[in-house]
């Protein structure tokens, strides 16, 4: 059964400092990554996508890495905001099935 | 503007009541889907369609129906609605396939069943 697990679950930092969020796949066979933003009582906005032979990608202040040989991508956050804090879901989808394998999600709060 | 919109954005009902959640995209999107989000879960796919007439079901679609008629509607239908629907529901577009294009969610309904 194809999985997506992210953690932390939870993460609390101060503004200004950097953090990076897990995400563990099973999906196979692997067909791109993604990663969403979600603040709180809006629906999802792509930060990136990644296909099989992208390493990493960044798009401003966030640098999404993907390791398919250990099925494993993180989202790096450099000098966090305020406006930083949201959940980050992982979504995985492969070459096969129709639909995606979200993940349940990190939950970050960036304090001032 | 390129949007999803949903209605309603909150809605409080009873058990058995029927009700429709209405979902609407202005972008010529073929694809579209619901999802449902719960703590702890993640978001899972009740229905997708991927076009006018063409539905199918996604991971969790007991309790659910769905219709497209038009490109720009795909709206959600509970025949008759239990507590455990009791969620938050997004509706989602993409030109294609999912797969490869993004999807653009809307801002998402809060359901709640008494």
């Amino acid at each position: 059964k194809n999985q997506v697990e992210q953690s932390p679950q939870s993460l609390i930092i101060l503004e200004g400092k950097n953090c990076t969020l897990q995400c563990n796949y099973t999906v196979s066979p692997f067909s791109n990554l993604r990663w969403y933003k979600q603040d709180t009582g809006r629906g999802p906005v792509s930060l990136t996508i990644m296909t099989f032979s992208e390493n990493t990608k960044s798009n401003r202040r966030y640098t999404a890495t993907l390791d398919a040989d250990t099925k494993q991508s993180s989202l790096h956050i450099t000098a966090s905001q305020l406006s930083d804090s949201a959940s980050y879901i992982c979504v995985v989808s492969d070459t096969g099935r129709r639909a995606l394998t979200f993940g349940s999600g990190t939950r970050l709060q960036v304090q001032p | 503007e390129a949007q999803v919109t949903q209605n309603p954005r909150y809605l409080i009902t009873v058990t058995g009541k029927k009700l429709t959640v209405t979902c609407s995209q202005n972008m010529n999107h073929e694809y579209m889907s619901w999802y449902r989000q719960d703590p702890g879960l993640g978001l899972r796919q009740i229905y997708y369609s991927m076009n006018v007439e063409v539905t199918d079901k996604g991971d969790v679609p007991e309790g659910y129906k769905v219709s497209r008629k038009e490109k720009r509607n795909f709206p959600l239908i509970l025949e008759s609605p239990s507590p455990n629907q009791t969620s938050l529901y997004f509706c989602a577009s993409s030109s294609d396939r999912p797969r490869g294009n993004e999807q653009f969610f809307g801002p998402g309904t809060r359901l709640t069943v008494l």
